[in-house]
């Protein structure tokens, strides 16, 4: 049963960068066909798509945040990893690692982490 | 890319049924079939309830069901159940490999 946890600091300071990383469990990560994609939640706030990585290393990212986001994927340790720059407060959320099927659920997020808390 | 609008919350009795709306434009839900919905419980992470407008994924009862038309996706959870109680997200793909996501609808059972 494929799994995802995310990991990375709990607070980051005004101006830094934030830097989470997800590890895929139960399954393989080099795989054709997975999206793996980052999403965020601030407090009492709805989702926000950020950005998404194929095993390839091929890149999509949210049109609001592209300047300050940077996704990569590490096959070998079986980790994708979220690079957020020149974080404000407005950054604050729970961030979300999930898997898109592209061929048989396509834009659609079926598995995801339990969530980290990032507070700048 | 604006937020897909969603009303801020529904209700409904247990055994009833409830739509929840989402709408956004031509460049996104009216122009693709990816249309998706999340079930959102307090303090636990989404779960993927619709995908593709109206499929849903193994495992989620029928009771949960999806449709579109023009710019306006929507939700339909029948028989309300208590645990059905939660929040709900809208997404649509938005064209040049974007995702955009609705507000959240907070839906209570009475």
């Amino acid at each position: 049963q494929l799994q995802l946890q995310e990991s990375g600091p709990g607070l980051v300071k005004p101006s830094e960068t934030l830097s989470l990383t997800c590890t895929v469990s139960g399954g393989s990560i080099n795989r054709s066909g997975y999206y793996w994609g980052w999403i965020r939640q601030p407090p009492g706030k709805g989702l926000e798509w950020i950005g998404s990585i194929y095993y390839s290393g091929n890149t999509h990212y949210n049109p609001s945040l592209k300047s300050r986001v940077t996704i990569s994927v590490d096959t070998s340790k079986n980790q994708f990893s979220l690079k957020l720059s020149s974080v404000t407060a407005a950054d604050t959320a729970v961030y979300y690692c999930a898997r898109e099927d592209a061929y048989n659920l396509r834009n659609a997020f079926e598995i995801w982490g339990q969530g980290t808390v990032v507070t700048v | 890319q604006s937020a897909l609008t969603q009303p801020p919350s529904a209700s409904g009795s247990p055994g009833q049924s409830v739509t929840i709306s989402c709408t956004g434009t031509s460049s996104d839900v009216g122009g693709y079939k990816y249309v998706s919905w999340y079930q959102q419980h307090p303090g636990k992470a989404p779960k993927l309830m619709i995908f593709e407008v109206n499929k849903r994924p193994s495992g989620v009862p029928d009771r949960f069901s999806g449709s579109k038309s023009g710019n306006t996706a929507s939700l339909t959870v029948s028989g309300l159940q208590a645990g059905d109680e939660a929040d709900y997200y809208c997404s649509s793909y938005a064209g040049s490999n974007n995702l955009v996501f609705g507000g959240g609808t907070k839906l209570t059972v009475l």
